[in-house]
Parts: C-alpha cells; structure tokens; sequence
C-alpha cells in the first residue's frame, strides 16, 4: 500500500512569493489533514478535510493560506504571499473514515528567504 | 483546547537500557493517545497507540500505559538500540472520530552505543 506522497519535498522562495504544496493521501482515506511543523516542534493543524469538506480551519491563516481538495481525494496547500515566518515543514496525514490513526508524508520543508 | 505536555525534551541512553517519555493531558475527554517516532528530515511514523478504555499496551519492545485519572500516558522502550534514536512525539485526541491531534513538543532520544 503506497503511503501518503507529497511534493515538493523541498521548496526555497524569496518573500511575498506565492507557495503550493501538493498532497495525495492513501487510498480509500477519507479524511485529510495538514499540519505546520517548526523546528524542534510537534505539528499543529492547519485544516482538516472530511472528503472535500473542510471541517477545521479554525488555525489556518486566512489572510494568507488557502487550502482545497476538489473531489475529495488529492489537496493543494497555498501561501500567497509567503513571509519569512512561514520557514517550516508542511505535513499532509491521512486516516480512515471512523479511524483515529493518522499516516503522514514525508512533508516539504518550505525555506522563505 | 486540548494541551499536551512532554517530559523530558532531550533523553540519552545507554544501549540497553530502558528509556521512559512521560506526557500529561488537559482534556479529559480525549481518548485516543498515539506515539510518533521521527528520524532527521523523515516523516513522523506511528508507532502505538493506545485508547482510553485500555491501561497498557505492549509491542514487542514498546510499551504504553495510560492513567485516565491522572490524565498522564507514557512510552517505555526497553532494551533499546542505536536505532532507537530519533524525537518521540506524543499526542491527544478528543472523543469525536477523525479528531486532529495535539501533540507534545517532543523528546529527543540518543541512544549510545
């Protein structure tokens, strides 16, 4: 069973640049999470997805981030414009419809020089 | 919200011995607890869980017990190994299916060889 894939793994972009990350769960998983990572933290919720609907947003900077999954498989994460404080590694997890336990990606580590 | 705390922030040990991360809760409706092992520049993977209707669970080496009255849940490693090395995170769930996790800040296990 292929794991959750996101890409880039890396992105390195000068200030006020627009961002998008890109995130395929695994199969059959219905629920889609991202998460922001910082260095030497645990990752903290961005948004959440219960197919294409977004559940919990509550944490994501709507001034500036916007996520979608159309059709409730595949989402795209944006920053537009990204600021220097957005430097950290944003994480995609998935888990199953009724199930608690999240698998994530390997992230994309976003530099913001 | 939920608010999770981890102790210790860093741990070494010697090859061998047993290793033990403690964490507290604030919520006590949450109800599934589940540890993550994370390698420099990896993703974070699950490596137990453990729900609030059961007070340990064991795999091979790790261990997991949990205190609902004392909302304190805690990771053992025995016997442990170089490859143990890596930040052990902990995190919280709330009642509801498909909750987002709260986790801890991590610990940074050194296992010596």
């Amino acid at each position: 069973e292929a794991g959750v894939v996101q890409s880039p793994r890396y992105k390195i972009i000068e200030k006020k640049q627009p961002v998008a990350f890109w995130c395929n769960p695994i199969s059959g998983h219905n629920t889609l999470y991202w998460y922001l990572q910082n260095l030497g933290q645990g990752p903290e919720l961005l948004i959440r997805y219960e197919n294409e609907e977004a559940v919990d947003d509550s944490q994501l900077p709507k001034d500036r981030f916007s996520a979608e999954r159309l059709k409730g498989v595949d989402s795209t994460l944006k920053i537009q414009p990204a600021e220097l404080g957005d430097s950290a590694v944003y994480l995609c997890a998935s888990s199953p419809r009724d199930r608690n336990e999240q698998y994530f990606g390997p992230g994309t580590r976003l530099t913001v020089t | 919200g939920e608010n999770v705390e981890q102790h210790p922030s860093t741990l070494s040990v010697q090859e061998g011995d047993s290793a033990v991360i403690k964490c507290t809760y604030s919520d006590s409706a949450s109800n599934y607890f589940p540890w993550y092992k994370q390698e420099l520049g990896k993703r974070p993977q699950l490596i137990i869980d453990i729900r609030s209707n059961v007070g340990e669970k064991k795999d091979q080496r790790i261990a997991v017990t949990l205190n609902k009255t004392a909302k304190h849940f805690s990771l053992h490693i025995t016997e442990t190994q170089p490859e143990d090395s890596a930040v052990y995170f902990c995190a919280a769930s709330g009642s509801g299916r498909n909750t987002p996790l709260v986790f801890g800040k991590g610990t940074r296990l050194s296992v010596i060889a």
